[in-house]
């Protein structure tokens, strides 16, 4: 079975600066995604990144970048230029491959307060 | 445009009673997703289908059921509600098939009192 850890429950940040949201993993799969979605207080669940396990190149979405780490099974999500309407909850989730025709394996969630 | 909608986005219950949450897709998906949104713990699978007449069991499904009768709907149902399954229900679409990006209801917060 797959597990998703996020060991930070909160984290903060000051509006304007990079804040870095810690994942790991673990799985004895090869093939593979990985997400992180966000979740403002509106409840609704929105996809921020996705990430290939058979691509060596970041992901990369605007303001938000990761860091795939595949030996080391870690999966941290960048945040540049942090935005107060980044302030959400974000998870980060796992979903077997090939074919995508999978369910999504999800960590804790971290709580990121965005200051003015 | 093409949405997954769930009803009611608030239910306050008593503890034994049946309850079904809905949620209907319109995307044309043949996955559809229940999971259970607690503090400390995540998103958790309750069940999920990968097409009409296919149920399968997620990681917490006991004391849940659920049916797929058609492409556009799975219902969740709690055959005995207890304390325990006060939670935010969330249902997601995916289209499978190589496509990974699943879609959310907004979510049913349900309360067993």
């Amino acid at each position: 079975a797959q597990t998703v850890t996020q060991s930070q429950p909160e984290m903060s940040v000051q509006e304007a600066e990079t804040v870095t949201l810690s994942c790991t993993y673990d799985t004895s799969e090869n093939n593979y995604y990985l997400f992180w979605y966000k979740q403002p207080p509106s409840r609704q669940m929105i996809l921020v990144i996705r990430q290939e396990a058979y691509k060596q190149q970041n992901a990369t979405e605007n303001r938000f970048s990761v860091n795939f780490q595949k030996a080391a099974k870690s999966f941290s999500l960048k945040i540049s230029d942090s935005q107060l309407g980044d302030t959400a909850m974000y998870f980060c989730a796992f979903m077997m491959g090939p074919g995508a025709n999978s369910k999504l394996t999800f960590g804790k969630g971290i709580t990121l307060s965005v200051r003015p | 445009d093409a949405e997954i909608t769930q009803s009611p986005r608030h239910k306050i219950t008593e503890t034994g009673r049946q309850v079904t949450l809905a949620c209907h897709q319109t995307w044309n998906h043949n996955n559809m997703f229940w999971y259970r949104q607690d503090l400390g713990h995540g998103l958790r699978l309750i069940h999920y289908s990968y097409g009409v007449q296919d149920t399968n069991k997620g990681e917490v499904s006991d004391g849940y059921s659920v049916s797929r009768s058609n492409t556009e709907d799975l219902p969740l149902t709690l055959e005995s509600a207890a304390s325990s399954q006060t939670s935010v229900y969330f249902c997601a679409s995916s289209p499978g098939q190589g496509n990974t990006e699943a879609f959310f209801g907004q979510g049913t917060r349900l309360t067993v009192v």
